[in-house]
């Protein structure tokens, strides 16, 4: 199992700032076979990146994502109201399919 | 649009077979070429794909849950289901289905709003 830590577990930061958000594989991600998705309280969660880089349809340009092998980053690069939420990254390179175990970015 | 949406029972005692359902409307999950899956969180914890499944009867489940996981299609009323087998308070999570952004894709674009299943006696 391609086991996902993220970090930190938690960020502050005030608006208009820019978040930078880690994601470590334990093995390499095939292809560069990993996603980001957002999720707010009592909502399913949302896909934002895959592919490594690619944005999802409707999602704004201050989301970023980079990284390959096991190293990834997701970049906001100015933080809206409404983009303080859990973050988790997916590898979908290999079975199981899993999860990291996400990060907080909250208003500082 | 697809849209998704859980239902099945809140409760289930310690032991019992979690029943949910998934039903989807806007497309046809017999004639796209997508497989459907579920996904769980326990309370305020992260997330953990449970299992897939296509059309075609082709299933993948993950290992920690493999050997209590059945994921089936009811192509007449255009729904999924799961059934997790011997349950205990280690189950307790909301369950989501979703289906992925393209065939293979195993990443998701569409999701239920989630339902919360409790094991307790």
């Amino acid at each position: 199992e391609n086991v996902l830590a993220q970090s930190p577990g938690t960020l502050s930061l005030s608006p208009g700032e820019r978040a930078t958000l880690s994601c470590r594989a334990s093995q390499s991600v095939s292809s560069s076979f990993l996603a980001w998705y957002q999720q707010k309280p009592g909502q399913a969660p949302r896909l934002l990146i895959y592919g490594a880089s690619s944005r999802a349809t409707g999602i704004p340009d201050r989301f970023s994502g980079s990284g390959s092998g096991t190293d990834f980053t997701l970049t906001i690069s100015r933080l809206e109201p409404e983009d303080f939420a859990v973050y988790y990254c997916q590898q979908y390179g290999t079975f199981p399919l899993t999860f990291g175990g996400g990060t907080k970015v909250e208003i500082k | 649009q697809v849209q998704l949406q859980e239902s099945g029972p809140g409760l289930v005692k310690p032991s019992q077979t979690l029943s949910l359902t998934c039903t989807v409307s806007g497309g046809s999950i017999s004639s796209g070429s997508y497989y459907w899956s579920w996904i769980r969180q326990p309370a305020g914890k992260g997330l953990e794909w449970i299992g897939r499944m296509y059309a075609s009867g082709s299933t993948n489940y993950n290992p920690s849950l493999e050997s209590r996981v059945t994921i089936s299609l009811d192509t007449s009323k255009n729904q999924f289901s799961l059934k997790l087998s011997s349950v205990t308070a280690a189950d307790t999570a909301v369950y989501f289905c979703a289906r992925e952004v393209g065939r293979g894709s195993n990443f998701w674009n569409y999701w239920g709003q989630g339902t919360l299943v409790t094991v307790s006696s």
